[in-house]
């Protein structure tokens, strides 16, 4: 069984458009994660919601909204499309919102704006 | 920036050698961890060493801290074509966020 899964695994769409990337876990953890990965493979965290609650909200255009419907689910809108939203986006969980616990990651959804 | 620096950015070795990477950051810490990631996939979580160790084993891995120079390194013993991937660390100072550095390509040639 996958632990964290996202979807869809590739994205491509054009520039001004609105999509979702949706994300699961099965693991039963509290806490869940959105992270953005450039073509330089630099990884920058962008959201953190534990128990649904938002926790971490770091420097990311307002064009960019998470959702968590339930603790098992974080989902990612973006509105208005740019070129510069071209990346691997990786949605990860964590048992509790402490730093020491282990994140996993799920498989990546790469997305392409044109 | 949090941002941190892995040094080096691609290591190429052959079997059965051992491969060392370095990793930099700039504030106080409370613990800092290694992932590594396949290409096209997720990042797997390796090890963890909290700020009041100075190293840890796990396996063919060996993490060392040190907090006053603000690095680690991530030692792999007799490598195998299986450990090519990219190596990331990241840490953490708030207790929440993981921060991460730049990652280390490895390749390792049969």
């Amino acid at each position: 069984d996958t632990a964290v899964s996202q979807t869809p695994k590739y994205l491509v769409t054009q520039m001004g458009n609105d999509k979702s990337i949706k994300c699961e876990q099965n693991l039963g953890h509290d806490t869940m994660y959105w992270y953005k990965q450039d073509s330089k493979k630099f990884l920058k965290i962008m959201f953190s919601y534990n128990n649904k609650e938002l926790i971490i909200n770091e420097t990311v255009p307002n064009r960019f909204s998470p959702k968590s419907p339930d603790k098992a689910h974080l989902n990612l809108h973006i509105n208005s499309l740019e070129l510069g939203d071209s990346a691997v986006y990786f949605c990860a969980s964590s048992s509790t919102s402490q730093s020491t616990d282990t994140q996993y990651f799920g498989p990546g959804t790469r997305l392409t704006v044109l | 920036s949090q941002q941190g620096e892995e040094d080096p950015q691609a290591l190429s070795i052959q079997e059965g050698e051992n491969a060392t990477m370095n990793c930099s950051y700039k504030t106080s810490i409370n613990n800092l961890q290694w992932y590594r990631q396949n290409s096209g996939r997720g990042l797997v979580h390796l090890i963890l060493i909290r700020s009041n160790e100075r190293e840890k084993h796990s396996g063919r891995l060996r993490v060392t801290l040190d907090t006053s120079k603000k690095s680690s390194s991530l030692l792999i013993t007799a490598s195998r074509a299986a450990d090519t991937a990219s190596y990331f660390c990241a840490w953490s100072n708030s207790g929440y966020a993981l921060n991460f550095g730049k990652g280390t390509s490895l390749l390792v040639t049969p």
